[in-house]
């Protein structure tokens, strides 16, 4: 059973444009929510994390809207810029699993200059 | 501050052989976690380590081991490898002994058994 559920699977932006991707949890007990980037060759990087305890986190163009409600969150990239061309992973983890981390499966995002 | 660092970052073996992953957390750093990045399977949790003791497990056959030192750096290792071990192996070092901390990744370890 897939824990996190994330979309889309590849994404083309516009320089300049909004990037958006989603994803969706199952556990009820996962308390943290961390984006991570990747670039080929590179190992993931955290980007932004955000608790249920807040509905919006922002850091810089980055921002997480997170429902807890729908068990929902997703990332916003505001101007999307070619630099920002990377994969992305969303992940959470719960109080119980010492730092076991459940990932989704990944957005390719492409910024066209 | 220095970050996670991996070694080898890459490896090739050959089908039925064992290898041994190396990984250094970033300094202060007392939980150490292992992934395994495919295309197919995306990332997926083998173990975690903390003050030397296993907390946590995935859903990994007995090849796949760790160990944790007094240091915090801790070492992976999978005996009898096949051709599907093929990976990129990452380990992530976490401040908090709590869970759900903020975890930094290394670069990896690219393994290819052939």
């Amino acid at each position: 059973q897939q824990q996190v559920k994330q979309s889309p699977q590849s994404l083309i932006v516009q320089k300049g444009g909004i990037s958006i991707i989603n994803c969706a949890y199952e556990n009820t007990a996962f308390d943290y929510f961390p984006w991570y980037q990747q670039f080929p060759g590179k190992g993931p990087a955290l980007l932004i994390a955000i608790r249920p305890d807040v509905s919006e986190k922002k850091e810089g163009r980055f921002t997480i809207s997170f429902n807890k409600s729908a068990k929902q969150f997703s990332l916003h990239i505001m101007d999307s810029q070619p630099g920002d061309s990377a994969t992305y992973f969303c992940a959470a983890s719960g109080k119980d699993n010492f730092n076991k981390f459940y990932f989704g499966s990944g957005t390719k995002l492409n910024v066209k200059p | 501050k220095a970050g996670v660092t991996q070694t080898p970052r890459y490896l090739i073996k050959t089908r039925g052989q064992q290898v041994t992953l190396s990984c250094s957390p970033i300094s202060g750093h007392r939980s150490v976690s292992w992934y395994q990045q495919t295309p197919g399977q995306g990332l997926q949790f083998l173990f975690e380590y903390f003050s030397e003791t296993q907390r946590n497990k995935g859903n990994f056959p007995g090849r796949f081991s760790g160990r944790q030192f007094s240091n915090s750096r801790s070492e992976m290792n999978v005996s009898t490898l096949e051709l599907g071990d093929s990976a990129l192996y990452l380990c992530a070092s976490s401040l908090a002994g709590l869970a759900g901390g903020e975890q930094y990744f290394g670069p990896g370890t690219r393994l290819t058994v052939t």
